[in-house]
C-alpha cells in the first residue's frame, strides 16, 4: 500500500518571502498523480497543485511550485512571494491511476505567515 | 454550482445515538467519499463508492455506514456514536478515472462536518 509522510508538522515564513514544504512517497506503481491540498481556518479543502508522475516537468500555478523527484519520490511544494492568506494546512496526497484507487493523504504541515 | 455540499456543519452526540451525515453533489461524479480527520494523522478513508449501488470500505470504516442509491448522494451513518467518533467529517467526490491520461483526477471537498461525541 502506499504511504505519504510529511516531516515537518509546522513551519513559519515571513512574508515575501519563500518557503517550500516536504513530501515523500512510497509505491511501487511508475504512474501516479500527486497533489498538494491546502486547508485554511475555514476548514474548506482547496487543490493548490498536482503534478502527473509521467510529466517530466514541474507543476506550476502562480506563486506555487513543486520540484518532483521521481527517483527520490519526492515532492515539495514551494510557496514563493509568500502572503498573509496561505497560512494553513498543507496536504500531499497520493492517487493510483487504477479504476477505484483512492486518494492517500499525508499528515499535513502547517504553515505560519509572519507579517 | 453548488460543488459538494455537507450536512450539518456541527453535530453534538451522546454515546450511543445515531445519525447520519448527508453529503450531495451535482456535478455528476461517479466517485464519492467519506474521510475523517484528526490532529496528526492526515484524512483517513472511511467508505467510498465509485458508482450508484457499489460501495467499499476504507482505511476506517468500523462503526460507519453508507449507501450509493443515486449519482448524487451518499450519506454516512453512525449506528451507535462513540467517543472515538469525535472528529470532522469530510465529503468528497470525483470523476471516474481508470485512464492514465484521464487528466482531471482530483476530489473537490464539502466544507466538513465536526461532530462531538459525548
Amino acid at each position: 500500500a502506499q504511504t505519504v509522510t510529511q516531516s515537518q508538522p509546522e513551519m513559519s515564513v515571513q512574508e515575501a518571502e519563500t518557503v517550500t514544504l516536504s513530501c515523500t512517497y512510497d509505491t511501487s506503481e511508475s504512474d501516479y498523480y500527486l497533489f498538494w491540498y491546502k486547508q485554511p481556518p475555514s476548514r474548506q479543502m482547496i487543490l493548490v497543485i498536482r503534478q502527473e508522475a509521467y510529466k517530466q516537468q514541474n507543476a506550476t500555478e502562480n506563486r506555487f511550485s513543486v520540484n518532483f523527484q521521481k527517483a527520490a519520490k519526492s515532492f515539495s511544494l514551494k510557496i514563493s512571494d509568500s502572503q498573509l492568506g496561505d497560512a494553513a494546512m498543507y496536504f500531499c496526497a497520493y492517487r493510483s491511476p487504477n479504476y477505484g484507487q483512492n486518494f492517500v493523504f499525508g499528515p499535513g504541515t502547517r504553515l505560519s505567515v509572519l507579517p | 454550482n453548488a460543488g459538494v455540499t455537507q450536512t450539518p456543519k456541527f453535530q453534538v452526540l451522546k454515546t450511543g445515538q445515531s445519525m447520519t451525515l448527508q453529503c450531495a453533489q451535482d456535478m455528476n461524479h461517479e466517485y464519492m467519499s467519506w474521510y475523517r480527520q484528526d490532529p496528526g494523522m492526515g484524512l483517513r478513508l472511511i467508505h467510498y463508492s465509485v458508482g450508484a449501488g457499489i460501495t467499499d470500505q476504507g482505511e476506517v470504516p468500523n462503526g460507519y455506514n453508507v449507501s450509493r442509491s443515486t449519482t448524487e448522494d451518499f450519506p454516512l451513518r453512525l449506528l451507535s456514536a462513540a467517543p472515538s467518533q469525535t472528529s470532522v467529517y469530510f465529503c468528497a467526490s470525483g470523476r471516474s478515472w481508470g485512464h492514465v491520461n484521464s487528466g482531471a483526477n482530483v476530489l473537490t471537498f464539502g466544507a466538513g462536518s465536526r461532530l462531538t461525541v459525548l
